[in-house]
């Protein structure tokens, strides 16, 4: 059972406006959540994350809310430069077996800016 | 920065074959695993480790298993390729919340 959706598939948006990619999860025991863009043939980079103890993020030109009562997160990206065009990956991040953290995924979303 | 390296970034096999793809990190993580990703599946979890010589399965296990003889490599091996085995995999280490991933083998069983 997935439990970390995006359901958008695709977003396609016009350069120099808002991108609003977004996730919603149903584990409650998730602490951390985490963004990650990925070009075609190459591994995931990490973008920015949230704790569960905070509402927003912000770093440039990109801010993660968090809505813990509606287990929904969203990516801005602000302004949407053509660079930005890439898949991107929710995540969330809990405690696993063994000492280590576990990550789950979403399906992704593929953002297209058009100059 | 950590890095994550993955043995080949491409690679064709054949169906029946045993595969092997190797995984290294440089930063001392305790945590590494094993994702594929697919159009509209996203990434899914094969197995993880916590520790040397420790495994855990993930999602979808069957098909492969690992090894993790030293802290730093982490290997994936497909037992007896198959064509559903066609797919873009992932190599990923971690210290706490973040996961830091490697570039990906594509690998194609023909």
């Amino acid at each position: 059972d997935q439990q970390v959706k995006q359901n958008s598939p695709s977003l396609s948006v016009q350069e120099g406006r808002i991108s609003i990619l977004n996730c919603d999860y149903t584990n409650s025991m998730f602490d951390y959540f985490l963004w990650y863009k990925k070009y075609p043939a190459e591994g995931p980079t990490f973008l920015i994350s949230i704790s569960s103890i905070k509402d927003k993020n912000e770093d440039g030109r990109f801010t993660v809310f968090l809505n813990k009562s509606a287990k929904h997160l969203s990516l801005h990206i602000v302004p949407s430069q053509p660079g930005d065009s890439a898949v991107y990956f929710c995540a969330a991040s809990g405690v696993g077996r063994g000492t280590g953290n576990q990550f789950y995924f979403g399906t992704g979303t593929s953002l297209t800016v058009i100059p | 920065d950590v890095k994550v390296t993955q043995s080949s970034r491409y690679l064709v096999k054949r169906t029946g074959e045993k595969v092997f793809l190797e995984c290294v990190q440089d930063m001392d993580h305790e945590n590494m695993f094993w994702y594929r990703q697919d159009p509209g599946l996203g990434l899914r979890l094969i197995y993880f480790s916590y520790d040397v010589k420790m495994k855990e399965k993930g999602d979808i296990p069957e098909g492969y298993s690992v090894s993790r003889e030293k802290k730093e490599r982490f290997s994936l091996i497909l037992e007896s390729a198959s064509t559903n085995q066609t797919s873009m995999y992932l190599c990923a280490s971690s210290l706490r919340h973040v996961v830091n991933f490697g570039p990906g083998t594509r690998l194609t069983v023909t």
